[in-house]
């Protein structure tokens, strides 16, 4: 079965430290992937994506992620966390099934000043 | 764009009572999803449509859910009788994915709470 894995629930970072947010799908074929950001109170919306073009993908808010198709990973990466950062990150994947997206269960992200 | 589009945003209601919470998609999208999120599930996909056509209901949890899309512009989640256990937030998301999975833009949410 197709699934996508966020390893950690939680991540705390100190503002400026390098931001590193796990994601590992299962897939035979090439997937679509992308991250998603949900703040408090909101709904998600999407940092990046990768549908394969560039293995580095750059997204909003100085983050970027990096697909490896033979360690099947697309973690997030970001250099300097800043404290609006704080929020809750999901990866997702899709594959040549129309519109449906299979999303990890999430990381929520600390940023300590 | 005004985005996708959710109402109510909040609903407060008791145990019983019949909830209908609503979307309307972004204009052109081809799919529109429902979900719904909650501190011990995550964000679960309940159902969705591709041109006004549920495609796959496998996630609505109990006869007490339905969902319909009368148009392309409208699409409606309705629990009845509602149960605490409904309290979620639930959210509407549309894409335009004829060529294979693309961008979903999700709503603002609904925060159910069943008394």
């Amino acid at each position: 079965a197709q699934s996508v894995t966020q390893l950690g629930s939680h991540v705390s970072v100190s503002e400026g430290a390098l931001v590193l947010l796990r994601c590992n799908y299962s897939s035979s074929v090439p997937p679509y992937l992308f991250w998603y950001v949900q703040y408090p109170n909101q709904g998600l919306q999407l940092l990046l994506k990768y549908t394969s073009a560039a293995t580095l993908v750059k997204g909003i808010n100085g983050f970027e992620a990096e697909f490896k198709k033979s360690e099947t990973s697309f973690h997030l990466t970001k250099p300097s966390a800043h404290m609006s950062d704080a929020a809750e990150y999901f990866c997702a994947v899709g594959y040549n099934q129309g519109g449906k997206l299979i999303f990890g269960q999430g990381t929520e992200l600390s940023v300590k000043p | 764009d005004a985005g996708v589009i959710q109402s109510p945003r909040h609903e407060v209601t008791e145990m019983g009572q019949e909830v209908t919470l609503r979307c309307k998609p972004i204009s052109g999208h081809d799919y529109l999803f429902w979900y719904r999120q909650t501190m011990m599930r995550g964000l679960e996909l309940l159902i969705y449509f591709n041109n006004n056509v549920p495609i796959d209901d496998s996630g609505m949890p109990e006869d007490r859910f339905s969902a319909k899309m009368p148009n392309a512009s409208f699409s409606t989640l309705k629990i009845q009788p509602s149960e605490p256990r409904d309290s979620a937030v639930y959210f509407c998301a549309s894409s335009l994915a004829g060529g294979g999975p693309d961008t979903q833009y999700f709503g603002p949410g609904t925060r159910l709470t069943v008394l």
